[in-house]
């Protein structure tokens, strides 16, 4: 069975902290991982997915097998980084979007 | 392009009552996908629809069935409403080529059963 850990509900750091959200994960197979973020009074939008392989408003994720982690890091986080935050994953070919989430972070950075 | 539409916004039904749920996916999209995210949690996938075909099913009753049409639009319908479906809906679209799992996401339906 495929499963996403979110191991913290509530992040909060100080603007210009370095900031972490964890995600590990449980597939067989070789997934496809997503942060997805909501901002308040915004829809579910994606962040970033590992194969892009990019920065997005300055974080990054990087997909690590061994550990079936893939946590979402920035160095300097801002205020207009508060919001709640998804890890996600899912399948490829004709398992590619039925994806899995995990239960969320919400990150509130502090001035 | 107003990207994933969904109606309605906010519903309230009683126990035993039925529902409709209705989604208008990305132009040029032929995946949409149903998910139900209950307050604190992640959202939950309950159905998966590509070219009008159904391609996976998340672990719900058989109350909850779904549909799509040849313009991609979809309808999800739950059957004998309980509390416990009191949630919001989201659906969401994807091009559905298989290359990539990307998700846009509608605002959703917000369901209260009373």
């Amino acid at each position: 069975a495929q499963r996403v850990t979110q191991p913290e509900k509530l992040l909060s750091v100080f603007k210009g902290a370095p900031v972490e959200l964890k995600c590990n994960y449980s597939y067989s197979g070789s997934p496809e991982l997503f942060w997805y973020v909501q901002y308040s009074r915004q829809r579910l939008q994606l962040l970033l997915r590992h194969i892009s392989r990019e920065s997005i408003k300055g974080f990054t994720a990087d997909l690590n097998k061994g550990e079936t982690s893939f946590h979402l890091k920035k160095p300097f986080a801002q205020e207009e980084d508060s919001a709640m935050y998804y890890c996600a994953l899912s399948g490829r070919g004709v398992n590619a979007g039925k994806s899995t989430f995990g239960d969320g972070t919400t990150l509130t950075v502090k001035p | 392009d107003a990207g994933v539409t969904q109606s309605p916004t906010h519903l309230i039904k009683t126990r035993g009552q039925h529902v409709t749920l209705r989604c208008s996916p990305i132009s040029g999209h032929k995946s949409v996908s149903w998910y139900q995210q209950v307050l604190g949690q992640g959202p939950q996938f309950i159905f998966q629809y590509y070219e009008k075909e159904e391609r996976g099913r998340g672990n719900f009753p058989d109350r909850f069935s779904a549909r799509q049409f040849p313009n991609y639009s979809s309808e999800l319908n739950v059957n004998a409403l309980l509390l416990g479906d009191s949630a919001l809906y989201l659906c969401a679209s994807s091009s559905g080529t298989g290359v990539s799992g990307e998700l846009f996401f509608g605002e959703g339906s917000r369901l209260t059963v009373l």
